[in-house]
């Protein structure tokens, strides 16, 4: 079954302490992204990925860390997470360019409280 | 940089109507995709329909349409016979198509939280 895998689905931690949320696809897919979604905000980018090795900062890059190592992974990293990181998480792929009739695929999401 | 604005914060509307959800966005590109994306309770993103920005015929998905007006910048969604699984929060979104084959990511708005009445 296509999907994208985030883990975990929720995570509570404590200020300081180093985080890594996980995102893997098994489409082949070139592009990959992170998103963060706040009440009122909507959904903004904090890091994309046109294929390996080839990472740029979406709209609210502050505080986070991405690689993209291998075409199926990319793992979201926050070395010294805050309060203000609170949020949920989503991570998407889709080919590119993108054809007619493909899409973003979306993980199921990741809940982080920082304490 | 690009923006989307959806204008009503939350609708409600009876089972079986018809309603309309409004989506602008504001670019100077001039290839780009559109899409509506749906977020139910469960939390997950479930694309709606989506829109090329050369393509002038509007997108429609069974009871999903949209009226795209390029000119105006304006990507409404329309959803008829409403029923209450399409409860959710809807969220438009806009993604450029770099020169050269690349793309930014996608830009969404703050969303429409639409409530199908029983």
């Amino acid at each position: 079954e296509a999907q994208v895998t985030q883990n975990p689905r929720y995570l509570i931690t404590v200020t300081g302490k180093k985080l890594t949320v996980t995102c893997s696809q098994n489409m082949n897919h070139e592009y990959m992204s992170w998103y963060r979604q706040d009440p009122g905000l909507g959904l903004r980018q904090i890091y994309y990925s046109m294929n390996v090795e080839v990472t740029d900062k979406g709209d609210v890059p502050e505080g986070y860390k991405v690689s993209r190592k291998e075409k199926r992974n990319f793992p979201l990293i926050l070395e010294s997470p805050s309060p203000n990181q609170t949020s949920l998480y989503f991570c998407a792929s889709s080919p590119w360019p993108l054809a007619t009739n493909e899409k973003l695929f979306f993980g199921s999401g990741t809940q982080l409280s920082v304490l | 940089a690009q923006t989307v604005t959806q204008s009503q914060p939350e609708m409600s509307v009876q089972e079986a109507e018809t309603v309309t959800l409004s989506c602008t966005y504001d670019t100077s590109e001039n290839n780009y995709y559109l899409f509506w994306y749906k977020q139910p309770p469960s939390r997950q993103m479930i694309l709606v329909i989506r829109q090329e920005a050369y393509k002038q015929q509007n997108a429609t998905e069974n009871r999903f349409s949209v009226n795209f007006q390029k000119a105006a910048k304006s990507f409404s969604l329309k959803i008829s016979d409403s029923q209450l699984g399409d409860t959710a929060m809807y969220f438009c979104a806009f993604m450029k198509r770099r020169a050269g084959g690349g793309a930014d990511g996608l830009t969404f708005g703050k969303g429409t939280h639409l409530i199908i009445q029983p």
